[in-house]
């Protein structure tokens, strides 16, 4: 079955590490998002991407960075890691421009 | 920016009662979808519905385009549709960006 996964599950970094979070699907979908989940703030818009080599910047993208090398994968980096970043991270993938979104289980960061 | 909210913030229910969700956009809408996170984080699909009404088991979901508004109505509730119930839309003529309410957080006691 198609899926869409995260890696890690959980992490624990130090203030200034670089830190990069994986997600990869398997729908062959061209539209793939990062959100971050915090109390307080529901889900809020990180990047996103439209297809290979497209990436747009979303709602709170200072201090993070994607790239859009392949279909199945967006991976998000840290570039240096502050404890401002500490939250859930969630990938989602669509298979159309305001189509049905499909979430990856979720990656746990915390930065000390 | 498209405004979505969602009422109430908060619901207890005793198993067995039944629920109605609300959720409230302020443009008009391309998408709209119903989603479950339950206790363990997990973002669930519940609905793709941007219009009508759809139904699946226990749960149905009616949007009503015009009036901006969706409900979600959940039936002789479980202890397991415990958790976070969120809506989140696509404006009309914009950039295909969803926004999400902030949730109905639901607590289902036996």
């Amino acid at each position: 079955d198609a899926e869409i996964t995260q890696s890690p599950r959980h992490k624990i970094t130090e203030t200034g590490r670089q830190v990069t979070l994986a997600c990869h699907q398997t729908w062959n979908h061209n539209n793939m998002f990062w959100y971050r989940q915090d109390l307080g703030h529901g889900l809020r818009l990180i990047h996103y991407s439209y297809g290979v080599q497209d990436t747009n910047k979303g709602e709170v993208s200072d201090g993070y960075s994607v790239s859009r090398s392949n279909t199945e994968d967006l991976p998000l980096t840290l570039e240096s890691a502050a404890s401002s970043q500490t939250s859930v991270y969630f990938c989602a993938s669509s298979e159309y421009l305001a189509g049905e979104q499909f979430f990856g289980p979720g990656t746990r960061l915390t930065v000390l | 920016g498209i405004q979505v909210e969602q009422s109430p913030p908060d619901l207890i229910l005793q198993e067995g009662a039944n629920s109605t969700l609300r959720c409230n956009f302020s443009d008009s809408v391309n998408n709209l979808q119903w989603f479950h996170q339950n206790p363990w984080g997990q973002l669930i699909n519940l609905f793709y519905i941007p219009s009508g009404t759809k139904q699946n088991g226990r749960l149905s979901a009616t949007t009503v385009a015009t009036e901006r508004y969706s409900l979600l109505y959940i039936s002789s509730s479980q202890t397991t549709d415990s958790g976070v119930y969120f809506c989140a839309v696509v404006a009309s003529g914009g950039s295909y960006i969803p926004t999400f309410g902030r949730g109905t957080s639901l607590i289902v006691h036996p």
